[in-house]
């Protein structure tokens, strides 16, 4: 079966510091892959979505950056958070193709203080 | 850009009775699909609708896809505690991505 990991789950950052959080998906060759974030009590805003190796496709412009070094890795980087950065942020993955479910992993608590 | 709208934002209600959260669309979707978000969780896959005018049960759960495909509803017959969380619809924009709508809290109180 096909599982998610995502981390770390909780992180307190200082303005001005680096992010960089992780996923990585199990069981399943190609999939397309998502960075969501969503603040407190808010809806989900799609940040960075990939179809394969490479390939990133932005969303919304702002200090974040995503890289996908191997198929089935998600990575979301930034060089200088702000505190706006805060947020609960979940990385998905959905079969390769169009029209699929999409599978969240647990998500990672950011705050930026 | 497109935008998925849900209302209401917020919803309390006695345990037993109903609930209702409609998803607004300002483009056409070629499918539309539901997620559920306990707090604290992430959100899961509920159901997809793929046809204008569809409509799927899950138990007490009823989905409906708008004729024109730019709407949606889900209805939640005799809401119980476990039904506690948000809803979310999730438009279909683009080939791979999808857009999710401000999403609907629901409270029950028992």
């Amino acid at each position: 079966s096909q599982t998610i990991h995502q981390w770390p789950a909780t992180l307190v950052q200082p303005v001005g510091s680096p992010l960089s959080l992780e996923c990585t998906v199990e069981g399943t060759s190609n999939p397309n892959l998502y960075w969501y974030r969503q603040a407190a009590g808010r809806g989900l805003q799609l940040l960075f979505y990939s179809v394969g190796i490479g390939q990133i496709s932005s969303e919304v412009p702002q200090n974040l950056s995503a890289s996908r070094p191997q198929d089935r890795q998600f990575i979301l980087s930034s060089k200088k958070l702000l505190l706006s950065d805060s947020g609960f942020y979940l990385c998905a993955w959905s079969v390769r193709g169009s029209g699929n479910t999409i599978y969240f992993g647990e998500g990672s608590w950011l705050t930026v203080v | 850009g497109q935008q998925v709208m849900q209302i209401p934002q917020y919803q309390h209600v006695q345990e037993g009775e109903d609930f209702t959260t409609y998803c607004n669309s300002s483009t056409t979707l070629s499918n539309i699909q539901w997620y559920k978000q306990r707090p604290g969780g992430h959100p899961v896959f509920l159901i997809q609708l793929v046809k204008s005018g569809e409509v799927k049960k899950q138990k007490r759960l009823t989905f409906q896809f708008g004729e024109a495909k730019k709407n949606s509803s889900l209805h939640i017959t005799a809401t119980q505690t476990t039904d506690v969380g948000t809803y979310f619809c999730a438009g279909r924009a683009g080939t791979y991505k999808y857009i999710f709508g401000t999403g609907t809290r629901l409270k029950v109180l028992a």
